[in-house]
């Protein structure tokens, strides 16, 4: 069964220092999401994606936050300069399109940033 | 803003029993209803989901019950078997836009043999 893929599993960072996280969305979905989940916390929307360009993003996804599809395959997550809140599980989840279809998750990359 | 609110935070069951999960939503321009099962270090995996059109979506041992004049959905799991241990979180979305979800809390089911 396709799957969505994550890497890396564990980021390790220093404050201030960018970060990519880096998905690859199953390969006939069209939209793409990343949600985080801060530790023992629900899961938070962050941004969704489609047709090259940002769909919704909430209030997490400020300035220091971007979102690209470099190429035909791989979505990413870039924070600029990190905080120490920006520790967290972040998820990427991609759908064959939206209507309510279902969104699958890969298993996440733990950032952590001391 | 809790757009979706999720009880109890955790429950704990007998191998055999009735796991029940409860969620309440305010927006009523939600319009699909999934649930999430997490396991450690996984993401959140589908688990099944309703529309608002039908009362109860049932597949296998896992069953939504969903209230529309209360604004309220569970999630029940018959025959509850200590594989089922993991967090639960009922999650929903609107059919507008780009469908981003609004997750609960969680909640942290185990069962016991």
């Amino acid at each position: 069964e396709p799957e969505v893929t994550q890497t890396p599993s564990h980021q390790v960072t220093q404050m201030g220092q960018e970060v990519i996280l880096r998905c690859v969305p199953i390969s006939n979905h069209l939209y793409f999401y990343w949600y985080r989940q801060i530790l023992g916390q629900k899961v938070e929307f962050l941004v969704s994606f489609y047709n090259n360009e940002i769909s919704e993003k909430s209030e997490i996804f400020d300035d220091q936050f971007s979102v690209e599809r470099p190429d035909g395959s791989n979505f990413t997550l870039k924070i600029r300069s990190t905080k120490l809140e920006d520790s967290a599980m972040y998820f990427c989840a991609s759908s064959v399109g939206t209507s309510n279809q279902p969104q699958h998750f890969g298993d996440g990359t733990r950032l952590s940033i001391l | 803003q809790q757009q979706v609110k999720q009880s109890p935070q955790s429950l704990i069951v007998q191998k055999g029993g009735i796991s029940i999960i409860n969620c309440a939503y305010e927006n009523t321009a939600f319009d699909y209803f999934p649930w999430y099962q997490q396991f450690p270090g996984k993401g959140p995996a589908l688990l099944i989901a309703i529309r608002p059109d039908v009362s109860e979506k049932k597949e296998g041992r896992f069953t939504i019950s969903f209230n529309k004049s209360a604004k309220q959905f569970s999630l029940h799991i018959m025959d509850s078997q200590p594989g089922d241990s993991a967090t639960y979180f009922c999650a929903a979305s609107k059919a507008s836009g780009a469908n981003n979800l609004f997750f609960g809390t969680g909640t942290r089911l185990t069962v016991i043999p």
